[in-house]
Parts: structure tokens; C-alpha cells; sequence
């Protein structure tokens, strides 16, 4: 079974600039999450989707911050514009939602922002 | 707010000693999950547990529950280098339904 594809692996832009991620999670899998990681740190939740529906965007800067999930499967994330403090990993996983919450993750995208 | 505090932060223990790592807090969960992350790559998955008072076990490495699922710890016995990691705790608050959160996180080292 193919596991969560995330692209891509390392980018690095100015600030004020703009970027943005992609993540395949694994088929069938409903439920889909974006997660900053800032080095030493635990994943921060930013959004949840369930299928292509919002399930919490409560801590996504949404000044800055977008997401979306267009046909309930893939899922992009964008930055505009990026600030310095915006340097981390972004990871994204999947799970198959509703009682069964154990999530899959990909191997992220790390974003240093100079 | 952190809604899960782990403990300790840091950890460097020398090959084939025991370690305890605790996960504390002041809601009720649903279910809580322990993950293992390298560096370079997502956390993975170690196990589930759903019951208060619940035991796993898996190999070296003992899950515990507890009674009130407000908390939960990982112990593992005799440590080996390849234990080295980032051990999170993550699980479901009951009152914020299925939202999956995490714990900061323990960085493991185990010394040969």
C-alpha cells in the first residue's frame, strides 16, 4: 500500500514570497491533516479536512494561510506571503476518519524562509 | 496551551537502561497514540490505546492508560541505540471531538 506523498521535499524562498505544498494521502483514507513542526517541537494541527469538508482551520493563520481539498483527496497548502517565522516542516497526514483516527504521515516538506 | 505535556524533554541514557516517558493532562481523552519520529522523516505510528487502565505491550516497550485517560506513559526496557528518536504522545480530547493533538515531544538518545 502506498503511503502519504508529499512534495516538495525541501524549498526554500525570501520572505513576502509565496509557496505552496502538496500532499496525496493514502486511498480510501477520509479524513486529511496539515501539521507545522518547528524544530524540537511536537506537530501543530493547522487544518483537519474530513473528505473535502473543513472539520477545524481554528490555529491556520488565515491571513496567510490557505488550504483546500478539491474531490476529497488531494490537498494543497499555501503561504502568502511567507514570514521568517514560518520556517518549519509541514507535514501531512491521513487517516481513515470517523472512529479510527490512527494517522499516517509523509515524510514532510521542510520551508526555510530568509 | 499545550493540552498534552510530556516529560522529560530530553533524555540520554546509556545502552541497556530502563527509561519512562510520561504524558500528562487535564482532559479526558478518547483514545491516546505514542509515535516514533527520525529525524528527516513523519512520525510513525507505535500504538493505540482506547481503554482506561489499558496495558500494550509491544516487544521492549510497555504503553500504559490511565484510569481517568488523562494521561498515559511509554516504558521501554533495556534500551538500544536504534530506540533513539523523538517519542510523541498525540490523542483525542473529548471535547474537541476529532481533533488529533500532540504532546511536544521527548527526544530519546540511547548511548552505546
Amino acid at each position: 500500500e502506498a503511503g502519504v506523498a508529499q512534495s516538495p521535499r525541501y524549498k526554500i524562498i525570501e520572505k513576502r514570497q509565496s509557496v505552496a505544498f502538496w500532499c496525496n494521502p493514502i486511498s480510501g483514507h477520509a479524513t486529511l491533516y496539515w501539521y507545522q513542526q518547528i524544530l524540537g517541537q511536537g506537530p501543530k494541527l493547522l487544518i483537519q479536512f474530513q473528505n473535502n469538508g473543513v472539520v477545524d482551520d481554528s490555529q491556520l493563520p488565515k491571513d496567510r494561510f490557505s488550504a483546500e481539498r478539491l474531490k476529497g483527496v488531494d490537498s494543497t497548502l499555501k503561504i502568502q506571503p511567507a514570514k521568517l517565522e514560518d520556517s518549519a516542516v509541514y507535514l501531512c497526514a491521513s487517516s481513515l476518519g470517523r472512529m479510527n483516527t490512527e494517522a499516517f504521515f509523509g515524510q514532510g516538506t521542510r520551508l526555510t524562509v530568509v | 496551551t499545550q493540552l498534552l505535556k510530556q516529560s522529560p524533554q530530553f533524555l540520554s541514557i546509556q545502552e541497556g537502561e530502563n527509561l519512562t516517558v510520561y504524558c500528562n493532562s487535564s482532559s479526558v481523552f478518547s483514545s491516546l497514540q505514542w509515535y516514533r519520529q527520525e529525524p528527516g522523516e513523519g512520525p510513525v505510528l507505535l500504538v493505540t490505546v482506547v481503554t482506561g487502565g489499558e496495558v500494550k505491550k509491544l516487544k521492549r516497550l510497555t504503553f500504559q492508560f490511565g484510569d481517568a485517560r488523562k494521561d498515559s506513559s511509554l516504558h521501554i526496557t533495556a534500551a538500544q541505540p536504534g530506540d533513539t528518536g523523538l517519542y510523541l504522545c498525540a490523542g483525542l480530547p473529548m471535547e474537541y471531538g476529532n481533533k488529533l493533538v500532540f504532546g511536544a515531544g521527548t527526544i530519546l538518545r540511547v548511548k552505546s
